[in-house]
């Protein structure tokens, strides 16, 4: 079974740009998950996705994020402008449905630095 | 929502020692209580989980335990090898919103030959 690809690995940009990472979840998944983790720290949800709807976006700064999943399956979260704060990993998870008890299969991340 | 701590930050132990890794919860309606280990340059990985309807769960060399009453949880590694040396995040479902997991701020282990 092909894992959760993303892309690019790696991104630097300056502040005030903008920038997208791409999310290919497992196939047949219906939930998708974007979490930041800043160096040190445990990873933190930004938004989740069952199939092409927002399920939870609480902690996702809208002023600059954005994310969106239109037919179900691959994923895009846009930074606009990018702060140097948000400088991380950005981790996308699928699973096999909303609240069911299995654990996420994580990607290898996209290591972001805003400089 | 969840919020769960974890301890300790920092582990070190020397191989073939044991090692401990505890985490508690807030959210009583929790129900289910996975284990990640996360290598550099890599994504989390999940190696155990239990469900709140069982005490103890057991995995190889790996095995977590889980107190309902008292809200935390603990995952043990038995007989450590180098190459258990990573950093381990404790995780709780969120009863509320999209049941998604918070995660604990990890656990640098660190075995030495």
């Amino acid at each position: 079974e092909a894992g959760v690809a993303q892309s690019p690995r790696y991104k630097i940009i300056e502040k005030r740009q903008s920038v997208a990472f791409w999310c290919n979840p497992i196939s047949g998944h219906a939930t998708l998950y974007w979490y930041q983790q800043i160096l040190g720290q445990g990873p933190k949800l930004l938004i989740q996705f069952q199939n092409n709807g927002v399920v939870d976006d609480s902690q996702l700064p809208k002023d600059r994020f954005s994310a969106e999943r239109l037919k179900g399956v691959d994923s895009t979260l846009k930074i606009q402008p990018a702060k140097l704060e948000d400088s991380a990993v950005y981790l996308c998870a699928s699973s096999l449905d909303f609240g069911s008890n299995y654990g996420y299969t994580f990607g290898s991340g996209t290591r972001l630095t805003v400089v | 929502g969840e919020n769960v701590e974890q301890h300790p930050s920092t582990l070190s132990v020397q191989e073939g020692d044991s090692a401990v890794i505890k985490c508690t919860y807030s959210d009583s309606a929790s129900n289910y209580f996975p284990w990640y280990k996360q290598e550099l340059g890599k994504g989390p990985q999940l190696i155990i989980d239990i469900r709140s309807n069982v005490g103890e769960k057991k995995d190889q060399r790996i095995a977590v335990t889980l107190n309902k009453t008292a809200k935390h949880f603990s995952l043990h590694i038995t007989e450590t090898q180098p190459e258990d040396s990573a950093v381990y995040f404790c995780a709780a479902r969120d009863s509320n919103s999209g049941y998604a997991l918070n995660f604990g701020k990890g656990t640098s282990l660190l075995v030495t030959p």
